[in-house]
């Protein structure tokens, strides 16, 4: 069955640095999504992305917030100067038509800011 | 004001005893209403998309049903791999999902 492939599970990094979460959603998909989800919290939508451009993005996504699609598989979410409070798994999702029936997830990054 | 809400928080069962994991939300501008199982440590799998009042989804021991401001997921005959959190999202026009806080379903042998 396809799946979408996050790297790595588990990424350790200090405070002010810059992070790059992988995603590698299912070939024929064409929308794209990233969420976090802060430990013990609900899971909260960030971006979504359609077309080589953000389609919706949430209030969490702010400036320090970045993704691309710099190749064909790819897809990408970058966090420029990482905060203590961006500590959380984050999940990247797919689907094939955006109506959101058949949306896969990813199993997640764990991103730890120390 | 939450727009998607759960209960209960948590749910212990003897394998083989029924029950009923409720979500309620908000109405206005609802798209879709989705269920989803979550394994610790793991991504939301999906589960269940109900679209109006009266739907209702099966597979396996779970079904779904959906009213004007409620979905139930309903377990039967529950196992211990039935065990996770069993979250529901409600998909709204101009915000993409908003997901409740999950039920923490625990089945017992």
């Amino acid at each position: 069955e396809p799946e979408v492939t996050q790297t790595p599970s588990h990424q350790v990094t200090q405070m002010g640095q810059e992070v790059i979460l992988r995603c590698v959603p299912i070939s024929n998909h064409l929308y794209f999504y990233w969420y976090r989800q802060i430990l013990g919290q609900k899971v909260e939508f960030l971006v979504s992305f359609y077309n080589n451009e953000i389609s919706e993005k949430s209030e969490i996504f702010d400036d320090q917030f970045s993704v691309e699609r710099p190749d064909g598989s790819n897809f990408t979410l970058k966090i420029r100067s990482t905060k203590l409070e961006d500590s959380a798994m984050y999940f990247c999702a797919s689907s094939r038509d955006g109506d959101n029936y058949g949306y896969t997830f990813g199993s997640g990054t764990r991103l730890t800011v120390v | 004001e939450d727009q998607v809400t759960q209960s209960p928080e948590a749910l212990r069962l003897q394998e083989g005893e029924s029950s009923s994991l409720n979500c309620s939300y908000t109405v206005s501008g609802l798209r879709g209403l989705f269920w989803y199982r979550q394994d610790p440590g793991k991504g939301p799998e999906f589960l269940f998309t109900l679209y109006s009042a009266g739907e209702e989804k099966e597979k396996e021991r779970l079904k779904a049903t959906l009213t004007k401001k409620e979905s139930f997921l309903h377990i039967t005959a529950p196992k211990p791999e039935d065990s996770a959190t069993y979250l529901c999202a409600a998909y709204y026009y101009g915000q993409n999902f908003v997901f409740g806080p999950g039920t923490r379903l625990s089945v017992l042998p």
